[in-house]
């Protein structure tokens, strides 16, 4: 089945240590995304590209990095810049602009 | 800027009862428009989407929306609520002010049914 995995599904860090976020999709789609959520905040967009070797800063994106190597994988780093870093993250996949995303079980990220 | 609002962060309703959900955005330009559902610890499911057919959409397990241009709204329904409905629930938009590329998600809200 089509879909996007992301892995791990529970992740610790301690403090100063940069954590990576696996996020794989087999959809071929082009665009991908990747969405920070707070309780009560809905989700918040950290980064997001639409090809390969090419990515954009969303509205957080301070305190994060991505890479977009190959079109079916878009790890998300955490670094230690981050300050408040626990929080659920999800991945999310798209091919067109007038089509719906779909997104991953998401990440949920805590502090040591 | 382009933005949604969903009024209302939680809502409550007896089982059997009819769910309302309201989203409504701000755009000159109709946009794309997304109805999500995300249980506890899981992703986001899409429940429904109007891309410029017809305003009345039909989503998965029940629920519909209508798109209204004057009123800038796209609520979500469903006639009877069932108790795997609680859930939270998110309205997004795409579409030219905001660029293709990007979605932008209400707040969302969370759905409680009451036996």
């Amino acid at each position: 089945d089509g879909g996007i995995t992301q892995s791990p599904k529970y992740l610790f860090r301690k403090e100063g240590q940069n954590v990576t976020l696996s996020c794989e999709q087999n959809l071929n789609h082009d665009a991908m995304y990747w969405y920070r959520q707070d309780p009560g905040q809905g989700l918040r967009l950290i980064y997001y590209s639409q090809i390969v070797n090419d990515f954009q800063k969303g509205d957080i994106a301070e305190g994060y990095s991505v890479s977009r190597e190959k079109k079916e994988s878009f790890p998300l780093t955490v670094t230690s810049a981050q300050k408040n870093p626990t929080a659920f993250y999800l991945c999310a996949s798209r091919d067109r602009e007038n089509q719906p995303q779909h997104f991953g079980d998401g990440t949920r990220l805590s502090i040591l | 800027a382009q933005s949604v609002t969903q009024l209302g962060s939680h809502v409550s309703v007896s089982e059997g009862a009819l769910v309302l959900l309201r989203c409504n955005y701000s755009s000159s330009v109709p946009p794309y428009l997304f109805w999500y559902v995300q249980y506890p610890n899981q992703g986001l499911q899409l429940l429904l989407k109007y891309t410029s057919a017809a305003t009345l959409v039909k989503g998965i397990n029940g629920f519909e929306a209508e798109f209204k241009k004057s009123e800038t709204s796209f609520h979500l329904t469903k006639p009877s609520a069932h108790m795997s409905d609680a859930a939270e629930y998110f309205c997004a938009v795409s579409g030219v002010e905001t660029s293709y590329d990007k979605v932008i998600f209400g707040p969302g809200t969370s759905l409680s049914v009451i036996p």
